[in-house]
């Protein structure tokens, strides 16, 4: 079965800063990787996907991500954080033999500092 | 091009009574997905529907959840005797009928609140 970690439950960065949220998986094959964000009360929206190809993936709102599959890693990445980005954000990974079903890591909640 | 849609947002109910849940998928699909978000925590999938078919239902609780997606109309996430651990955000999630690599598309989830 497939797993994910998010190692970092917090983290709290100034606006202007760079920005990377890790993300580490388990599985069998190569992996359907996606990076969702939750706003406070809110539903998730997803800010890019990894399907093959290209490892370095650009997704909304300037940011992007690489898969490395030595470091079975997909980490999010942001050059210059703005006090918008403030969520919490899901690393997840899907596959079809489980039945097309995602699973999430247990987020990490982005705190920007003025 | 309406997106995900959930009713009701926020429900309250007291320990006993019966949570249902809607959920409409985006138009042009067919495949409805369930997960649950527990406090603090990520989200963990529940059940996986079809028109008229359960696909998967691995992570629901063996007791008291049930969800149905009919021909017509929305999919139905049903609570019964609800207890203080249900309490949670329920996200509902849409797919094409040929989904491309899972991609899933989220709803803003109903908020439930057990008293």
């Amino acid at each position: 079965a497939q797993s994910v970690t998010q190692p970092d439950i917090h983290i709290t960065v100034s606006e202007g800063a760079s920005l990377e949220l890790r993300c580490n998986y388990s599985y069998g094959a190569t992996p359907y990787l996606f990076w969702y964000v939750q706003s406070p009360g809110q539903g998730l929206q997803l800010l890019l996907k990894y399907f093959s190809g290209d490892t370095l993936v650009q997704g909304i709102k300037g940011f992007e991500a690489e898969f490395k599959r030595s470091q079975s890693s997909f980490n999010l990445r942001k050059p210059s954080v703005h006090w918008s980005d403030a969520a919490e954000y899901f690393c997840a990974v899907g596959a079809n033999n489980a039945g097309n079903m995602l699973t999430f890591g247990g987020g990490t909640r982005l705190m920007v500092k003025p | 091009n309406a997106g995900v849609m959930q009713n009701p947002r926020h429900l309250v109910r007291r320990r006993g009574q019966e949570a249902r849940l809607r959920c409409s998928p985006m138009k042009g699909h067919s495949h409805v997905y369930w997960y649950r978000q527990l406090p603090e925590e990520g989200l963990k999938f529940m059940v996986y529907l079809q028109k008229e078919n359960i696909i998967d239902e691995s992570g629901m609780p063996k007791e008291r959840f049930s969800a149905e997606f009919p021909k017509e109309g929305p999919s139905i996430l049903r609570i019964q005797q609800v207890v203080r651990g249900d309490s949670a955000a329920y996200f509902c999630a849409s797919s094409p009928a040929r989904a491309l690599y899972n991609e899933q598309f989220f709803g803003p989830g109903t908020r439930l609140t057990v008293l």
